[in-house]
């Protein structure tokens, strides 16, 4: 079965500095996506990058970038030069291709907090 | 412009009562899901419609009805309520069905369940 552990229930970082959020998941699926969300205390889901089992290159976007080690299937999110409003909730998720359909799989979230 | 909205966004009501919750998209996306938020914060998907075809329907008891009358939107309504139902409920919409470019998510629904 497909799983997703994130094992860093909450993490304090200082204003400016990087901090890496991490991911593994589980799946004998040669296919797959993998996804990092966040969800600001105001509750919104806001999509951040996306990941595809067979892309070559680590995805980024801006400041974030997806570690993706899929030896070791992990897929780390990196925030660079963290800010304030970084501080939320980021959940990692997996795409599980089911047939035509997919569904997405969502681990337990970590609580980042940005310390000014 | 809300790309996928939500009503309620707050949601009270008594137990065995019965409620709607609305979900409308206007990303022109061809398929829409529904997902349970509980207290500590686990996402689960609830079901996922493509093009008004419901496609992923996971273990959902049948009080939960999902209906879409076209591709655009997306209702859940729920019989007989209980106080586990008592969770965010999140609306969201991809491109494809294989949610390659991402879900998007509506603000999500805070049903209590008194």
């Amino acid at each position: 079965a497909q799983k997703i552990t994130q094992t860093q229930p909450g993490m304090f970082v200082q204003e400016k500095e990087a901090v890496t959020l991490d991911c593994t998941y589980d799946t004998s699926d040669p296919s797959y996506g993998l996804f990092w969300y966040k969800q600001p205390s105001s509750g919104e889901m806001i999509f951040l990058i996306y990941q595809g089992s067979y892309d070559q290159q680590n995805a980024t976007e801006g400041r974030y970038s997806l570690n993706f080690q899929k030896a070791r299937k992990s897929a780390n999110l990196v925030i660079s030069a963290s800010q304030l409003g970084d501080s939320a909730m980021y959940f990692c998720a997996m795409r599980e291709p089911r047939g035509s359909a997919s569904k997405i799989i969502f681990g337990s979230g970590t609580r980042l907090s940005i310390r000014p | 412009d809300t790309a996928v909205s939500q009503t309620p966004k707050y949601l009270v009501t008594q137990m065995g009562n019965d409620k709607s919750i609305k979900c409308e998209q206007n990303l022109g996306h061809d398929t829409m899901y529904w997902y349970k938020q509980d207290s500590k914060k686990f996402l689960k998907i609830m079901f996922s419609y493509n093009n008004k075809e419901l496609i992923i329907n996971e273990t959902v008891p049948n009080r939960f009805s999902p209906k879409s009358p076209d591709k655009a939107h997306l209702n859940l309504h729920i019989n007989s309520l209980e106080l586990g139902d008592s969770a965010v409920y999140f609306c969201a919409s991809s491109q494809d069905g294989a949610g390659v470019m991402g879900q998007f998510f509506g603000p999500g629904t805070r049903l209590t369940v008194l």
